[in-house]
């Protein structure tokens, strides 16, 4: 059974203090590891797919990278529009055709003036 | 482009109601899925469908029932309420194999 644990639960920064989230997983045959941004009463809204160890994927001020055992969400410099709750999924390879995700419970972000 | 879209975004129901919550999606997408949120619990899956006639369980499959009679279609229902569905329930599509979902913006229930 895939399992995803992300650290830490709630997170508060100030603007421009830069940090990281965790996303651990244990999964057989990752066949992707998806990063999501949601916001209040909004739904998740895709950021990045990372595939294998090593891979480094960039947007604005995020940088997700992935290693064989977990995942981190790079924030440089967040701005008080970064806050959301960050949730991470991963897709095993036994899901076969059917594409399935489990998600962790996400980090809640807060950045504050 | 409108993406993925779920009506109601609200409902209160009493215990024992009925209800369907629907998904449309105008993207062409093969698979569709539906999901339940709760706090501390995260995403769990409910049922999922990977083509038009097509449903399968996931996770948390019991109390609900899904129909895929149109590709752009993912319907949800609940027979007979109860309070543990209380929840906000999102669905989703995707293109196979790999890519991610694209996300409606949620139905929040509660049932009393």
């Amino acid at each position: 059974e895939d399992q995803v644990t992300q650290s830490p639960e709630a997170l508060r920064l100030q603007e421009g203090e830069s940090s990281s989230l965790n996303c651990s997983y244990t999964v057989s045959g990752l066949r992707g590891l998806f990063w999501y941004r949601q916001d209040p009463g909004k739904g998740p809204e895709f950021l990045f797919t990372l595939y294998s160890a090593g891979e480094e994927k960039e947007k604005e001020r995020l940088k997700a990278t992935l290693t064989k055992k977990e995942s981190f969400l790079h924030i440089t410099a967040p701005k008080p529009e970064d806050s959301a709750t960050y949730l991470c999924a991963v897709r095993g390879g036994h899901t076969g055709t059917a594409s399935k995700l489990t998600f962790g419970t996400g980090t809640r972000l807060q950045v504050t003036l | 482009n409108a993406g993925v879209t779920q009506t109601p975004k609200f409902r209160v129901l009493k215990t024992g109601q009925s209800m369907t919550l629907l998904c449309a999606q105008d993207m062409n997408h093969e698979y569709m899925y539906w999901y339940r949120q709760d706090p501390g619990m995260g995403l769990r899956l409910i049922h999922y469908s990977v083509g038009e006639g097509t449903t399968a369980k996931g996770e948390v499959p019991d109390g609900y029932n899904v129909s895929r009679l149109k590709k752009q279609n993912f319907l949800l229902g609940l027979e007979s309420a109860a309070p543990s569905q209380t929840s906000v329930y999102f669905c989703a599509s995707t293109v196979p194999p790999n890519y991610g979902y694209t996300f409606g913006s949620g139905t929040r229930l509660t049932v009393v």
